[in-house]
């Protein structure tokens, strides 16, 4: 079946300016997760969605970082008045059981640059 | 807070020989351990999964061991092919995965 997909798959923008990250799960899949990835450094969480429960953003770096998810279906990650330090990989990954034990299934990512 | 080191940074071995990466964790009291490959460009695919009550799992050329106590996961992959250049990732937590910063991988035909 289709795995996790992320759009757009590059972005580059302006210091200053907002922008979108979308990522469509795997059908069914309860649990999705959001990471970053800079350049030589490993990944960090960022928030995790689990059905219609609260997500969990502790790992949000800034009030400038937002992510939302109705239901079971697409989520979006929203950073607002980019910075330069917010160039990295942003990787979605979905689960499908309760997210604790279970598998991480991750996307492509999207490559965001800040000029 | 969860640190997870992952030694040693590259290693670049011939074809068919077996390959041994580290990767060790400061905090026990762990949920699983994941091993990730990730080639470039591309997203992450899960290797194994090792639940915090088993001691190993298997697929095919890869094992994975895991030691709680000592806060270590080993993972091997048998008789390496050019196929398996990539950079491999070990994680652990429960839905929160701390990250290691990856072993790059080059098998040499």
């Amino acid at each position: 079946g289709a795995g996790v997909s992320q759009s757009p798959s590059n972005k580059v923008t302006e210091k200053g300016k907002d922008v979108e990250l979308r990522c469509d799960p795997i059908s069914g899949h309860t649990a999705l997760y959001w990471y970053r990835q800079r350049l030589g450094q490993g990944l960090e969480f960022l928030i995790y969605f689990q059905g219609n429960s609260a997500p969990d953003k502790s790992g949000l770096p800034s009030d400038r970082f937002s992510a939302e998810r109705t239901g079971e279906s697409v989520s979006t990650l929203t950073i607002q008045r980019t910075q330069q330090e917010d160039s990295a990989v942003y990787l979605c990954a979905t689960g499908g059981l309760a997210g604790v034990t279970d598998t991480q299934y991750f996307g492509p990512g999207t490559r965001l640059t800040v000029l | 807070k969860q640190e997870v080191t992952q030694i040693p940074a590259a290693l670049s071995v011939p074809e068919g020989e077996n390959l041994v990466l580290n990767c060790s964790f400061t905090d026990s009291a762990i949920y699983n351990l994941q091993w990730f490959r990730q080639d470039p460009g591309k997203g992450l695919t899960s290797l194994l999964l090792i639940q915090s009550s088993q001691r190993e799992q298997t697929s095919g050329r890869l094992n994975a061991s895991l030691d709680k106590s000592s806060g270590r996961s080993t993972l091997y992959i048998a008789a390496s092919q050019p196929g398996d250049s990539a950079t491999y990732l070990c994680a652990v937590g429960d839905y929160k995965l701390s990250f290691g910063a990856g072993t790059t991988v080059t098998v040499r035909a």
